[in-house]
């Protein structure tokens, strides 16, 4: 029973390099999200998938893409790491809509040097 | 100011305490109010989630929603030390596409 699962667990990068945090859900929920968590500042969200073959900007969208692969996978990614962008990403879906609750990955908590 | 207001805490309390958990908020649209519990290096886990306002018991638990005063409770009786996490409030409205507007979280600490 995994529920959402997030790769890497952990990653250090450089200032200026790009990396892809992958996330993937066996729940068969509609929507996916990725959120960022920094000390002090609750989660922000940064993209969101409301259904397969769509994806949405959040509140703190920049320097990031996103990709919906097919209904299960929800992949972000660092255009060109920056230190403001340390921090806890976390990744999470839901059946359907915003309004419903959401289950969370474990994290991916990402070093920007 | 922050929408959602949590004390950061920590709280600490000793085991078999009431906990009482707080968040104020400033937007009276908000409908659908989620408290969620995270563990160290873990993510969130939802434990609650209600619509408008009144109250919810699910097994220790109780959440409390005054819309009058924007003002959203989570009691947790007969503490344990596995509940020590920290404690975030979440809530939205249609108004805001439904977009999930996040407390801080407050850290609790149970003393055995």
């Amino acid at each position: 029973n995994a529920g959402v699962t997030q790769t890497p667990k952990f990653q250090v990068l450089k200032t200026g390099q790009s990396m892809t945090l992958q996330c993937a859900q066996d729940m068969n929920h509609n929507s996916m999200y990725w959120y960022r968590q920094d000390p002090g500042m609750g989660l922000r969200l940064i993209y969101y998938s409301a259904s397969e073959g769509t994806t949405d900007k959040g509140e703190v969208p920049n320097g990031y893409n996103v990709s919906r692969l097919n209904k299960r996978e929800f992949s972000l990614r660092l255009l060109s790491a920056a230190p403001s962008q340390t921090s806890v990403y976390f990744c999470a879906s839901s059946f359907m809509g915003r309004d419903q609750p959401q289950h969370f990955g474990d994290g991916t908590r990402l070093s920007i040097l | 100011q922050k929408e959602v207001e949590q004390d950061p805490g920590p709280l600490s309390v000793p085991e078999g305490a009431i906990v009482s958990l707080n968040c104020t908020y400033s937007n009276s649209a908000f409908q659908y109010f989620m408290w969620y519990r995270q563990y160290s290096r873990k993510g969130p886990e939802l434990l609650m989630y209600t619509y408008s306002s009144g109250n919810k018991e699910d097994g220790r638990f109780t959440a409390q929603v005054d819309k009058s005063s924007k003002y959203i409770s989570l009691f947790i009786r007969d503490s344990q030390p596995s509940d020590s996490a920290t404690y975030l409030c979440a809530m939205t409205t249609m108004d805001s596409n439904y977009q999930l507007i996040w407390g801080a979280g407050t850290k609790l600490i149970i003393k055995p």
